[in-house]
């Protein structure tokens, strides 16, 4: 079975453009999180995705969006980029939508805004 | 405001030893709480978890302890491989729907054989 995939690996961007980050979940799970991790910094929480629906927003910008499709797959989307948007973005595939349930993370996607 | 603190950045220990590293927290409504270890270039990956009834919840060499009254948490690793060396992250859950995790910054353990 595979497990969480993100693309692309890494991606560099200029300031003002936009970005799509994808993700897709282990087979079976149905929910999805983003999280930002800056260099030096934990994981912080950007949104969480159930079926299709947004159950949780962290304390980001509008110019961050997300959706997840009905194959439960997840694009994550930044907009007007900032030179502060530079980090890991790391995508957590969950059973559900619940909480206690183990979240499993995919590699991430090294964005870089130059 | 960080809600999870590891304050200590970086540990050094000895294979063989014991690795304590340490966690505090400022709210009291954080339900569940979790330990992720991360490789360069990989995602975390879950380690052990420890839910806000218990004080200590053990699986092989992990073993976590909660002090709910210090708001204080640590993971012991016993005994210490090279293979350990990685950043370890702490992870808060609050009590309520979602799944959302509240991290600290992590502590980078280094294992010498």
């Amino acid at each position: 079975d595979a497990g969480v995939t993100q693309s692309p690996t890494h991606l560099i961007k200029t300031r003002g453009q936009h970005v799509t980050l994808r993700c897709s979940p282990i087979s079976g799970h149905k929910s999805v999180s983003w999280y930002q991790q800056v260099l030096g910094q934990g994981p912080q929480f950007i949104f969480q995705y159930y079926e299709k629906e947004e159950r949780g927003r962290g304390n980001f910008p509008d110019r961050f969006s997300a959706r997840q499709f009905p194959n439960y797959s997840s694009e994550l989307n930044v907009n007007a980029l900032l030179l502060g948007d530079s980090a890991l973005y790391l995508c957590a595939s969950i059973l559900s939508g619940f909480s206690y349930n183990e979240q499993f993370f995919g590699p991430g996607t090294r964005l870089t805004v130059l | 405001d960080q809600q999870v603190k590891q304050n200590s950045p970086s540990l050094s220990v000895q294979e063989g030893r014991i690795s304590i590293l340490n966690c505090d927290y400022t709210n009291s409504m954080f339900d569940y709480f979790l330990w992720y270890k991360k490789y360069p270039a990989e995602g975390p990956t879950f380690l052990i978890s420890i839910s806000s009834i218990k004080d200590k919840n053990e699986d092989g060499r992990f073993t976590v302890f909660l002090n709910k009254s210090a708001k204080h948490l640590s993971l012991h690793i016993v005994p210490s491989q090279p293979g350990d060396s990685a950043v370890y992250f702490c992870a808060a859950q609050p009590n309520q729907a979602g799944t959302a995790l509240i991290f600290g910054k992590g502590t980078t353990l280094s294992v010498s054989s």
